[in-house]
C-alpha cells in the first residue's frame, strides 16, 4: 500500500525554537506539498516542490522554509516557532500527468503542532 | 478564480439512510476532482478521484459523479453506517500547474 509518512503525530515546542517536520513518500512521486489546516480556514498551501532541490511558495509561506534533498523526503522548517503556528500540518504527494497537471493527492496522517 | 463550495456544512442522518454530499465549483476548466474523508485529528484519506473525462466513479457503497458543465460533483453514500461519520472534503485540481482548491468540507454524523 502506497504511503506518505509524517514522522510525528504530535509535537509540543516552545516559542522561538527551530522546528523540523519530516515527510517521506514511497511512491516515487515528483511533487510534494505542505499544508496547514485550521478550523474555519480550511487547508492552506505553505510550500510545494516539483523536483529535488526545487521549491515554490504557496499561499502562506511566511515563517516557514522547506528542504528537498531527496525525491522521497520533504521537510518543513519553522525557523522560529510562534504561537500562531500552532496547527495541524499535512504533507501530501502527487505525480504529474499530461499537460503538467496533478493527477491526485495522497496525504500523510498529519502532525498536530502546539507552540507554547 | 476557482471557488469551491460544499453544502451542507454539516449533516446528521440515521443509520441505513442513503445520502448525497455536494461540491460546487465555479470554473469548469478542471483536470480532476478528488473526494476525501477526514476523521478527527487525522489526515485526509482519498476516497475517489474522477478525471475530467469521466462522469462517475464507484467504490463499494460510494459513488461520485462529475458534471463539469454545471460545475457540480456529488458523493453518494449508500446505506450509511456510524463508521461513515467523518468530514468529507472535495478537491478541485485545475488544469496545468499546481493549483488545487479544497472545499471546506461536510461534517457527517450517522446515528446508530
Amino acid at each position: 500500500d502506497v504511503k506518505v509518512t509524517q514522522s510525528s503525530r504530535y509535537l509540543v515546542k516552545r516559542t522561538g525554537e527551530k522546528v523540523f517536520l519530516e515527510c517521506v513518500q514511497d511512491m516515487d512521486h515528483e511533487n510534494m506539498f505542505w499544508y496547514r489546516q485550521d478550523p474555519g480556514l480550511g487547508l492552506r498551501l505553505i510550500y510545494f516542490s516539483y523536483d529535488v532541490k526545487m521549491k515554490e511558495k504557496g499561499d502562506i509561506p511566511e515563517g516557514y522554509s522547506v528542504s528537498r534533498e531527496k525525491k522521497e523526503r520533504f521537510s518543513l522548517i519553522l525557523e522560529s516557532a510562534s504561537t500562531n503556528q500552532t496547527s495541524m500540518y499535512l504533507c501530501a504527494s502527487s505525480f504529474t500527468r499530461g499537460g503538467g497537471s496533478l493527477y491526485g493527492y495522497t496525504f500523510g496522517s498529519g502532525t498536530r503542532l502546539t507552540v507554547v | 478564480k476557482q471557488e469551491v463550495t460544499q453544502i451542507p456544512a454539516a449533516l446528521s442522518v440515521p443509520e441505513g439512510e442513503n445520502l448525497v454530499l455536494n461540491c460546487s465549483f465555479t470554473d469548469s476548466a478542471i483536470y480532476n476532482l478528488q473526494w476525501f474523508r477526514q476523521d478527527p485529528g487525522k489526515g485526509l484519506t482519498s476516497l475517489l478521484l474522477i478525471q475530467s473525462s469521466q462522469r462517475e466513479q464507484t467504490s463499494g457503497r460510494l459513488n461520485a459523479s462529475l458534471d463539469k458543465s454545471s460545475g457540480r460533483s456529488t458523493l453518494y453514500i449508500a446505506a450509511s453506517q456510524p463508521g461513515d461519520s467523518a468530514t468529507y472534503l472535495c478537491a478541485v485540481i485545475n488544469t496545468g500547474g499546481f493549483k488545487t482548491i479544497f472545499g471546506a468540507g461536510t461534517r457527517l454524523f450517522v446515528k446508530a
